[in-house]
Order: C-alpha cells, then structure tokens, then sequence
C-alpha cells in the first residue's frame, strides 16, 4: 500500500525567502507524481506534473523534482510571496491517487 | 469550459437524513473521481468511474454511501442515512484519459451532519 508524507507540516517563512517542500513515498511504481495547492474552503489547484520519466518540472517561481529510486519529490518556491499561503499537496498516480496530508504554508510580508 | 462543477457547495443536515451531492465534470472527460477529505484522513478516494461505468468503489466507506454516473455529464454521490462522521468536504474531479491523467477537481462540497 502507497503511503504519502509530506513534511514539514506547517511552514511560516517571511516574504522573499526561497523555500523547499519534502514529500516521500514508500512505492517507486508510480506513473505520475503531481503537486497541488488548496486554499482554504476551496478546491485543488493544479501546479505541476512530473511524469515518471521525467526528473523535474518548472512554472514560474516553482520547480519540483521527482527521484523514484529514493522515493522522494521536492517541491521549491522561490521568492515566496504572501499570495504564496496556501496548502500544499503532492499525490502519486499508481493504480490510484494517493495524497500526502499536506505542508501549510505561510508566508509573512 | 466552467470546469467541474459541484452541487450544492454547502449542506448542513441531522443526523438519519438522505444527503445528495452532485457533480458536472468537464465535457469530454472520460473518468470521475470522488474524494472525502477530513482533517485526520486527509484526501481519500472513494470511488471512480470510467466511461459511467464504476471501476474501483474499495474506497466507498459503508453501505450508507453509493455513487451513481447515468449519463457522461452527471454524477451523484447519496449518503442514506447520514451520520455526524460523515461530515467532511467531498470533491469530485475528472480526467480525460485515465486515472494517472491530471484530475482536475471541483470546489467541493462542505457536508456538516449534526
């Protein structure tokens, strides 16, 4: 069974600091891994994709790396902004969807 | 398109009450998913469907809980009766191709059972 962690937690960084999200999985047969953001009382947000081939992806300020053999992605924000405050989720494509609790971000100005 | 589409945003029912909720994937999206997230599970799925077709529902928690897809544009999730546990967000997303594809998910339904 695929378990998800995500750490740390909660984050609070001030504004303008660079930033790095941890999430490790405990089955490397995945297709996909995905990173989400949630705003509160809202939906998921899309923000990257990485393919199981692919080593990492980029948009924007972000940048999210995926490393199979050590079960591990990492997802880097830099020049975190307020705006940046929100949940954040990494789910990995098997045979299902399989979540991670989440880090919660906050970004003081 | 107006993306996934979930109806009603809010329920506040009692307990022993049939609880409906509602979703519109995105037109030409082939799979839907439904998800529960509460704060000590997390996102959970609960079941998908392929083509209206159910394809995993080892998710669906109880007997109280059954999904249905009669056409590609609707799908519900009925909870009969209903159950202060049962109180948690409940999202519906869609994908085009399949269940590695990008989901792409509604704004969630907020359930509140007393």
């Amino acid at each position: 069974k695929q378990e998800v962690t995500q750490i740390p937690a909660a984050l609070s960084v001030p504004e303008g600091e660079n930033l790095v999200l941890n999430c490790s999985f405990t089955d490397s047969a995945i297709y996909n891994l995905q990173w989400f953001r949630q705003d509160p009382g809202k939906g998921l947000t899309s923000l990257l994709l990485i393919q199981s081939s692919q080593r990492e992806q980029t948009s924007g300020r972000l940048n999210a790396s995926l490393d199979k053999s050590s079960g591990r992605s990492t997802l880097y924000i830099a020049a975190s902004q307020p705006g940046d405050s929100a949940t954040y989720l990494c789910a990995l494509y098997g045979n299902k969807l399989v979540f991670g609790a989440g880090t919660i971000l906050r970004v003081k100005s | 398109d107006a993306g996934v589409i979930q109806s009603p945003r809010h329920e506040v029912t009692e307990m022993g009450q049939e609880v409906t909720l509602r979703c519109k994937p995105i037109s030409g999206h082939d799979y839907l998913f439904w998800y529960r997230q509460t704060m000590m599970r997390g996102l959970e799925l609960l079941i998908y469907f392929n083509n209206n077709v159910p394809i995993d529902d080892s998710g669906m928690p109880e007997d109280r809980f059954s999904a249905k897809m009669p056409n590609a544009s609707f799908s519900t999730l009925k909870i009969q009766p209903s159950e202060p546990r049962d109180s948690a967000v409940y999202f519906c997303a869609s994908s085009l191709r399949g269940s590695q594809e990008t989901q792409y998910f509604g704004p969630g339904t907020r359930l509140l059972v007393l």
